[in-house]
């Protein structure tokens, strides 16, 4: 069975502060793929990162994988109050399967 | 870049009413979408695969004569919720990948239902 495991499933920190979204993955798909989802709305896709060592930056936020370790990291730089959200970690079953199994998922909440 | 329409945004009915909800492709042509469900505070569980032109692939647990998916062509499938009950209740997301690989899944607004 596919396991997707988050951590930490909540995350409070101010502004300004760096910190980092872990996600540990059971499959050997290696394509993973980070969301961002704001209260009452669907997802929205952050990244996707399709080998080892895949580096992806978007302004604040920066993922990576690391294959072998079956690990990627959602690394958050100088947070703002705007990146409170919940970001969701997924693989899917790899080859034509793009089947999702999602994380649980990391509540952020920036504060001032 | 890619966009995918879900209609409607919420839905307020009686209970044993059936709901039929709407997932489009709005520029690409979908090979296989994907419904979820999600509670409140939790991860989307994904309930089943539609493929163009076949039968959808329900996960184990979801009941197939309660939430029927009709995949009737590349850009439109629907999910019609049937006789449905106040645990029905949930957010309801469906998902589309397109012909090339390595891409992320485009997702709908999502559905919210609440059954009376």
């Amino acid at each position: 069975e596919l396991k997707v495991e988050q951590n930490p499933l909540f995350l409070s920190m101010q502004e300004g502060k760096n910190y980092t979204i872990y996600c540990n993955y059971s499959t050997t798909s290696d394509r993973l793929y980070w969301y961002r989802q704001d209260p009452g709305k669907s997802l929205e896709s952050l990244f996707v990162l399709l080998s080892n060592g895949a580096v992806k930056q978007e302004g604040r936020l920066m993922a990576s994988l690391d294959t072998k370790a079956r690990l990627s990291t959602l690394h958050i730089t100088a947070a703002v109050h705007d990146l409170s959200a919940t970001y969701f970690c997924a693989v899917d079953g790899g080859g034509s399967n793009y089947k999702l199994t999602f994380g649980k998922g990391t509540l952020l909440t920036v504060n001032p | 870049g890619a966009v995918v329409s879900q209609h409607p945004s919420w839905v307020i009915c009686k209970s044993g009413t059936s709901v039929k909800i709407e997932c489009r492709s709005l520029d690409f042509q979908a090979t296989t979408m994907f419904w979820y469900r999600q509670f409140p505070k939790q991860s989307l569980m994904l309930m089943a695969t539609s493929n163009e032109g076949s039968k959808a692939t329900y996960e184990q647990g979801v009941e197939k004569d309660k939430f029927l998916i009709n995949h009737a062509s590349l850009t439109l499938s629907t999910l019609t919720v049937t006789s449905a009950h106040p645990e029905d209740s949930s957010f309801y997301i469906c998902s589309a990948v397109g012909g090339q690989g390595n891409q992320p899944q485009h997702f709908g607004d999502g559905t919210r239902l609440s059954i009376l």
